[in-house]
């Protein structure tokens, strides 16, 4: 099964909204609404912030929400925050193995 | 709240096989999907496999000829075995509370890298 592809980099202002994309295929995100999105500080473990496309478990700031159109997943920033520079990894259940691929990861930096 | 918590060698040498342990407090074993996950340094995420508390197991193609995992639901805690392991298999390994649509619970991750 093949990583999801996802863009190396993404940076944006304080205040301002960023987007990060993933695009799998027919087997993975476009087949499922099971994508998720996990935010990874230096040295930590990663944490779960959307499930099920748009879904925040408690405790996720608001300011992140997820999208999806056909093979293309998105999550997006609003308001962004010194503390949201972090990688951020895609996850989609797949039928190849009916198990789960993650993303390429996207690194996102805060100017 | 629920917690995990990887164990196990830290240093492998190749042709081995490399052997650890998630343990569960704080919560139940049952009725869950267990996953390892594994981040080289400097690299991505990759899914290694899942496991039910049934003992039934998912494995990532790419792995699944070296891959064993198991469950102990009376010690609360599952493994991974990798067998025949070379350097591409040094790593951050964790493990993962898994649901289908997403791991909410990660352990903090344990190193094990692969070396003579």
């Amino acid at each position: 099964q093949s990583a999801l592809t996802q863009p190396a980099s993404v940076s944006g202002s304080p205040g301002q909204s960023i987007t990060i994309s993933c695009t799998g295929t027919s087997s993975d995100v476009g087949g499922y609404n099971y994508v998720s999105w996990y935010q990874q500080h230096p040295g930590k473990a990663p944490k779960l912030m959307i499930y099920d496309v748009s879904n925040r478990p408690s405790g996720v700031s608001n300011r992140f929400s997820g999208s999806k159109s056909g093979n293309t997943a998105s999550l997006t920033i609003s308001g962004l925050q010194a503390e949201d520079e972090a990688d951020y990894y895609c996850s989609s259940y797949t039928s190849s193995s009916t198990g789960y691929v993650f993303g390429t990861g996207t690194k996102v930096t805060v100017l | 709240q629920v917690q995990l918590q990887e164990s196990g060698p830290g240093l492998v040498k190749p042709s081995e096989t490399l052997s650890l342990t998630c343990t569960v407090s704080g919560g139940s074993i049952s009725s869950y999907y267990w996953s390892w996950i594994r981040q080289p340094a400097g690299k991505g995420l990759e899914w290694i496999g899942r496991i039910y508390t049934s003992g039934s197991t998912n494995y990532n193609p790419s792995l699944k000829s070296r891959v064993t995992m198991s469950v102990d639901t009376s010690k609360n805690q599952f493994s991974l075995k990798l067998s025949s392991v070379t350097a591409a298999d040094t790593a951050v390994y964790y493990c993962a509370r898994t649901a289908v649509d997403g791991m909410d619970v990660w352990g903090q991750g344990t190193t094990v890298t692969v070396s003579s």
